[in-house]
């Protein structure tokens, strides 16, 4: 069975700076993954995904990430951080079978400091 | 033009009442699910369901029905509701590119 591993619970940025959130997953095969991002009090946005190809994905709001099969990993980043950017964000992974259900991180709260 | 939208938004109600929440998506998917997010933000899902195949996450219980009178709608049924039911509930629905697009949530709180 899948599973997906955000080490990070809370992180403060500034505003201005840069932001990697972090994640990895354990999947026998090439996972599908993705990033959503939670507002307070909203439903979750996607980001951006991966399913092959170029392991740099570009998504909404200037987020990018980086798949390493390497390391299990599909960190996000984002080279300058708004203060609209405060959110929990999610790592997400889908197998192809199985009605493709999400296996989500336990999220990461994103704070930006003015 | 809401893609995936869900009511109530937010549900109180008594341990032991029978309560049922909606979801519809006019994205033409055919695939659509049900997940739960607790008070500590961990999602977990619950239920996928496609042209009348359900696939059920063995932890739910069975109090926990879905319920689809057409491809557009899957309502989630819960009976005898207990204190642990509380959480947040997203329905989702999946389009033919993998890409999941989630409503806005329900907020239920068992008292």
């Amino acid at each position: 069975a899948q599973s997906v591993t955000q080490p990070d619970i809370h992180i403060t940025v500034s505003e201005g700076a840069s932001l990697e959130l972090r994640c990895n997953y354990s999947y026998g095969a090439t996972p599908y993954l993705f990033w959503y991002v939670q507002s307070p009090g909203q439903g979750l946005q996607l980001l951006l995904k991966y399913f092959s190809g170029d392991t740099l994905v570009q998504g909404i709001k200037g987020f990018e990430a980086e798949f390493k099969r390497s390391q299990s990993s599909f960190n996000l980043r984002k080279p300058s951080v708004h203060w609209s950017d405060a959110a929990e964000y999610f790592c997400a992974v889908g197998a192809g079978g199985a009605g493709n259900m999400l296996t989500f991180g336990g999220g990461t709260r994103l704070m930006v400091k003015p | 033009d809401t893609a995936v939208s869900q009511t109530p938004k937010y549900l109180v109600t008594q341990m032991g009442n029978d309560k049922s929440i909606k979801c519809e998506q006019n994205l033409g998917h055919d695939t659509m699910y049900w997940y739960k997010q607790d008070s500590k933000k961990f999602l977990k899902i619950m239920f996928s369901y496609n042209n009348k195949e359900l696939i059920i996450n063995e932890t739910v219980p069975n109090r926990f029905s879905p319920k689809s009178p057409d491809k557009a709608h899957l309502n989630l049924h819960i009976n005898s509701l207990e204190l642990g039911d509380s959480a947040v509930y997203f329905c989702a629905s999946r389009s033919s590119g993998n890409e999941q697009f989630f409503g806005p949530g329900t907020r239920l709180t068992v008292l």
